[in-house]
């Protein structure tokens, strides 16, 4: 099984802030990795797939990057609604995979 | 538009079974892999398992497997799965997706599975 890990576990910054979240791979993915966003009481919702592709109707201040074993999701200028806990997920082999997540709170 | 409703949670004790259902809409149910999330309370998000558009394909995490089965009835665009020897540590909130291609791309809103005496 492949292990996410992803970094750090929260992440205090204001709106207007660069954001730039971690995750790491047990071994390497190749570019087989998902990000997702989920607010309270809601499902999650993709925003990156394929390691840096947006999902449709994702703002382009999101972005994601990496390779292999290391991948960044960043959110250029973070807005109120951005405020949230991020997962990654692998999806190059079974099982699939989450990371624990790195929760977004306000500063 | 793409909807996804799962249906079927609630409480059941240790050693029980439970069936749930995700009824799905808007899109070709049977050309889509679907998967099921789970979500404990205040954790993170655990992929539960996986089918293929066709049914044929069907995968399972660890700590499932034995005792859960996926599947799906594409003549009524409706997923399933079947949870027995339920444990106290399935407690969770329980999310369909659909799977297009090496993503997730939209998710139902979740049943919650409370497994206790």
């Amino acid at each position: 099984e492949i292990v996410l890990t992803q970094s750090p576990a929260t992440l205090s910054l204001s709106p207007g802030e660069r954001a730039t979240l971690s995750c790491w791979a047990s071994q390497s993915i190749s570019s087989y990795l998902a990000w997702y966003q989920q607010k309270p009481g809601q499902a999650p919702r993709l925003l990156i797939y394929d390691a840096f592709i947006r999902a449709t109707g994702i703002p382009a201040r999101f972005s994601g990057s990496g390779s292999g074993t290391d991948f960044t999701l960043t959110i250029s200028s973070l807005e109120p609604e951005d405020f949230a806990v991020y997962y990654c997920q692998q999806r190059i082999s079974w099982p699939l995979t989450f990371g624990g997540g790195t929760k977004v709170e306000i500063k | 538009e793409v909807q996804l409703l799962e249906s079927g949670g609630g409480l059941v004790q240790p050693g029980g079974s439970l069936r749930l259902s995700c009824a799905a809409s808007g899109f070709t149910f049977s050309t889509y892999d679907i998967s099921w999330v789970r979500q404990a309370p205040g954790k993170g998000l655990e992929w539960v398992s996986a089918i293929s558009g066709s049914g044929a394909d069907t995968h399972y995490a660890d700590s499932v497997k034995g005792r859960f089965t996926i599947s799906r009835d594409n003549s009524k665009n409706t997923l399933y799965l079947q949870m027995n020897s339920l444990r106290a540590q399935d407690t969770a909130v329980y999310y369909c997706a659909r799977e297009p291609s090496r993503r997730a791309d939209y998710w139902g809103q979740g049943t919650l599975v409370t497994v206790s005496s």
